[in-house]
């Protein structure tokens, strides 16, 4: 079965530019989308089909997807974007995630 | 606007049948959306379980296939995941929520209930 895989943790300083990675085989032929989770709440998506972001959130947000790799930038991070950050592709009747990276802001 | 509220048992004894059902409001489950169940283990990632389209076709993780059953009903307006013969791996907040047609990304999510198994 597919799969897909990311870093378990990101630092990055208030105000600078951090970026996950997810990677899997030909991922840059599948949607993939990213959801971000704080501690005790559900899922949040912040990017579908690679690169759109849905209303409400900051342009901040942004996606990227191409050969085997999608990444998720969030430009100027602020204290609030620490969250954990989950990817997901879909693949021939499988939706898959995967297991997520923890975003710090230092 | 859409929500959706999971309930069910909080506890389930080893090898018993987990059940949780989905109740949606503000949209009608005839839609053109996939409804789904994903589950978190604690401190761990998302594990997507299965999905259900209104005409009852339904789309299951292979590494849980052979123990799930997600049924819908649209004269509630609810939709219901069965998982059967639970171990301790299957402890997890499980969330339901609606996936995008032409996406395929869950773009609304319940608020996640914690289901843990043991006897």
């Amino acid at each position: 079965s597919y799969e897909v895989t990311q870093p378990p943790s990101v630092s990055v300083s208030p105000g600078q530019t951090a970026t996950i990675t997810c990677s899997g085989d030909k991922l840059g032929d599948k949607n993939t989308c990213w959801y971000q989770q704080k501690p005790g709440r559900s899922p949040v998506l912040v990017i579908y089909e690679d690169d759109k972001r849905p209303s409400g959130i900051p342009e901040r947000f942004s996606g990227s997807n191409s050969g085997n790799t999608a990444t998720l930038t969030i430009s100027e991070t602020q204290a609030m974007d620490e969250a954990d950050y989950h990817c997901q592709a879909w693949d021939t009747t499988s939706w898959v995630f995967g297991g997520g990276t923890k975003l710090t802001v230092l | 606007q859409v929500q959706l509220q999971e309930s069910g048992p909080g506890l389930v004894k080893p090898s018993e049948t987990l059940s949780l059902t989905c109740t949606v409001s503000g949209y009608s489950l005839s839609s053109h959306y996939y409804w789904g169940w994903i589950r978190q283990p604690p401190g761990k990632g998302l594990e997507w379980i299965g999905n259900i389209y209104h005409s009852g076709s339904t789309y299951y993780n292979p590494s849980l296939k052979s123990r799930v059953t997600v049924s819908v009903d649209m004269s509630k307006n609810q939709f219901s995941l069965k998982l059967s013969s639970v171990t301790a791996a299957d402890t997890a907040v499980y969330y339901c929520a609606r996936a995008s047609l032409e996406y395929l990304s869950f773009d609304s999510w319940g608020q996640g209930t914690l289901v843990t198994v043991s006897s």
